[in-house]
Order: structure tokens, then sequence, then C-alpha cells
């Protein structure tokens, strides 16, 4: 996994503010670039997903930023609710073998 | 069924016992994965088949591991002589082709004691 860094492990915000989780990558080969949400005992859910002829990719609440050249990707979750608490992994793509990050564990305060 | 289902969701193994867990795909997708995830880390990719061929398995962390998807849906992952570093959360997902949006079950939860 050392070749997906994520950053910041925690993350706490308040109701309405902004998350910001970012991701870094080593692999050129990569040509997707999901994030996935997790909650306590279920599997990972894909939340919002970039291929990289593209910068930026917004559905709803949830914003992908993409940066080949620094081999950087983040996802920005705006109006951050309670029910956004949970893990968060970068899971960039090579064919169909995710590379999970190591995780940012969300924490939205009412 | 609607999603990706794994059996048994919870299992306490003896260290040295063999152990099968099984996983039923989303009806009709060929590709399946298995990922491990250890307590507090991202999940690490294991093996990929496409239908019941079995095209990646670099993942897989010793000989002591395998799995097999003999008809194209139904998959098991069997762990021999299980070890204490087994313990994790095995997560099967599925997607109806390799390009596809993957979905994962909710884990079978191995604790080896």
């Amino acid at each position: 996994q050392q070749q997906v860094k994520q950053s910041p492990q925690s993350l706490i915000v308040q109701k309405g503010g902004i998350s910001i989780i970012n991701c870094a990558y080593e692999n050129t080969a990569f040509d997707y670039f999901p994030w996935y949400q997790q909650f306590p005992g279920k599997g990972p859910a894909l939340l919002i997903a970039i291929r990289p002829d593209v910068s930026e990719k917004k559905e709803g609440r949830f914003t992908i930023s993409f940066n080949k050249s620094a081999k950087q990707f983040s996802l920005h979750i705006m109006d951050s609710q309670p029910g956004d608490s949970a893990t968060y992994f970068c899971a960039p793509t090579s064919g169909s073998r995710l590379t999970f990050g190591e995780g940012t564990q969300l924490t939205v305060n009412p | 069924g609607a999603g990706v289902s794994q059996s048994p969701r919870y299992k306490v193994a003896k260290r040295g016992q063999d152990v099968a867990l099984r996983c039923d795909p989303i009806s009709g997708h060929v590709s399946l994965f298995w990922y491990q995830q250890a307590l507090g880390q991202g999940p690490e990719f294991l093996t990929y088949f496409q239908n019941e061929a079995q095209l990646d398995k670099s993942g897989l962390p010793s000989d002591r591991f395998f799995a097999e998807r003999p008809e194209g849906s139904v998959s098991t992952l069997k762990i021999q002589r299980t070890q204490q570093e087994d313990s994790a959360v095995y997560l099967c997902a599925s997607s109806f082709n390799r390009a596809d949006t993957i979905y994962f079950g909710e884990g079978s939860w191995l604790t080896v004691v």
C-alpha cells in the first residue's frame, strides 16, 4: 500500500463544513481514480470516481479534483453532515485492481 | 440477491484449522475479487476471477490461501492451517465486467485464536 498515501488519517469537522481528503500515488499505470466510503461493519461502497482525462468531477456535495502531473487527487465534501461520518478510502486502479489507501476516518459533529 | 452475499459473517478458528469463506456475487457479474482488510487498514487485493478463470492471484499471501470459482458464479476462499496473522475481514466484490463499478459484500470476519 506504500504506493498510495492518503491524508489526513483522521478528520473532525463541524456540520456544514467542508471536508477535504487527499491521495497521492506513484504508479503511473493507474487509469481510474475512485473514492470509497465505508461504514463500520460494512463493505466499501463507491462514492465518486474520475478518469484521468478530466481535472474535476462533481456529484451533489462530493467533488473529486485530479492533478495528473502531481499524481494527486482529492475528495471534497461540501456541507458535511453527521451521516457522512465514515472511513474514506482512495483506491486508484490499474485494470480492475484497486489499490486502497490506508483510509481517513471522518467525524462530522452536529 | 440484490447485493454481494458472503458467509459466514463471523468465523472464529483455532490456529491450524482450515476455513472456507463463501461469496455469492451479484447475479450476472462476470468479474469477482477477493480482498483482505486488516483492522484499521485499507483492503488489500488477493485475487481476481473472470467467470471461472482465475486471472490474477498475485495478492495471495502464501500457498495456504486458495480460491476457486468452478462454475463462474459462487466463489470460495480457502485458508489452510490458519495462523493468527490471518485474522482479518475478507471482502468479496463483483462487477458486471472488468471496467464496471465494483460492488463489495459486507465481508467475512475471521479471528484466529
